[in-house]
This record gives structure tokens, sequence and C-alpha cells, in this order.
């Protein structure tokens, strides 16, 4: 069975102190890896695919990781707008090809 | 363009009562989903559409649980009767559909129906 496990659960940075968040995966065959971020009473929102190990994705302060085994997610001098909750997702070939979400990791950014 | 269209936004209803939810998507995308998301936790699939016709529904209840998608365009979900712990996130999300491409796995999600059973 697909699964991901993302940690820390929560993080708390201040304005400026750059992190990491961690997306663990054991898949069938890996078709793609996604990271959204969600606001509070919001819909997720698309923020990157990654499709093979090495490949690296960016966006203004994120960057997207991807390795075999786990992808990471990239925090550069956050700010307080990027306060969300990040989840990691990921797809397989086989089956019917379902997104299989993470349960994410809430990030707070203090100014 | 308008981004995905659901309602409506809360819903606060009694045990055994039904309840529906309405999505519109975004024009043009075939592919149609509904989620489910229970507090601190990722949106778990529940049916998926492919136009009309729904290509995985293995998580649905379908003892309870309903769900249609008419024309291939707007879909509606519906519970028959509610229980306590159907109190979550009703999330539709649409895309472009899944073949290949930088398409894949990017779904638009609306901002969501928020079930409450009392």
């Amino acid at each position: 069975e697909d699964q991901v496990t993302q940690s820390p659960e929560a993080l708390r940075l201040q304005e400026g102190e750059s992190s990491s968040l961690n997306c663990s995966y054991t898949v069938s065959g890996l078709r793609g890896l996604f990271w959204y971020r969600q606001d509070p009473g919001k819909g997720p929102e698309f923020l990157f695919t990654l499709y093979s190990a090495g490949e690296e994705k960016e966006k203004e302060r994120l960057k997207a990781t991807l390795t075999k085994k786990e992808s990471f997610l990239h925090i550069t001098a956050p700010k307080p707008e990027d306060s969300a909750t990040y989840l990691c997702a990921v797809q397989a070939y086989t089956g019917f090809q379902k997104l299989v979400f993470g349960t994410g990791t809430r990030l707070l950014v203090s100014p | 363009e308008a981004g995905v269209v659901q309602s409506p936004r809360y819903k606060i209803i009694e045990k055994k009562q039904p309840v529906a939810f309405w999505c519109n998507p975004i024009s043009g995308h075939n592919t149609l989903y509904w989620y489910l998301q229970n507090l601190g936790q990722g949106p778990e699939l529940l049916i998926r559409y492919e136009n009309e016709e729904a290509v995985d529904d293995s998580q649905l209840p379908k003892d309870r649980f309903s769900a249609e998608r008419l024309k291939g365009v707007d879909s509606t979900l519906k519970i028959q009767p509610a229980e306590l712990g159907d109190s979550a996130v009703y999330l539709c999300a649409s895309s472009l559909g899944l073949g290949g491409g930088s398409g894949t796995g990017e779904l638009f999600f609306g901002e969501g129906s928020r079930l409450t059973v009392l």
C-alpha cells in the first residue's frame, strides 16, 4: 500500500530562519510526487511536481528535492506569509493512480 | 479564470438527516474528484470521475454516500443518512486528466464544504 509520512507535524520559525520539511514515501512505482500548500479554511494549492530522483524545483523561497525514498521542501528566509500547512502526495503508476496525501506539516513563521 | 466552486461552504445537520454538496469544476477540466479531509489529516479520495464515468469509487462508502456527474460538468455528493463520524470537510477538485504530461497530479481544489453532524 502506498504511504506518505511527513515530519515534523508542526514547525515554528522566526522570519528569516531557513529550514526543511520532510516527506518519506513508499510507493509501488512512483509516477510523481507533489507538494501542495493549504491555508486555513481553504483547499490545497498546487506547488510542485517531481518525477525522478535528483530532480529539483524552485518557486520564490521554496525549493523541493526528491530522492528514491523521500522529498524535502526547503524554505529559505521564510516570511510570515509562508505560514500554512504543506502537504506532500504521491502517485503510483499502478492501480487507479490516485494521489495519496500525507498528514502535512503546519508551518508558522513569526515576525 | 474562475476556480472550482463549491456550495454550501458550511452545513450543520442532525444525525440521520440527508445532506448534499455541489461542485462546479474549472471549465474544460474533464476529471473531477471528491475528497474527504478530517481535521489534521490529508485529503482522502472518495471518488474520481473522467467526464461522466466514475473510474475510482473504491473508497466511497456506498451504503450511505452517492455521487453523480451529469453531462460531465457539475457534480453532486450526497450523504443519506448522515452519521456523527461524517463531520469533516468535503473537497472537490478538478484537473485536465491523468494523462502523461505536466498536468499530472496538478489538481485545482475548491474551498471545501465543512459538514458538522450533531
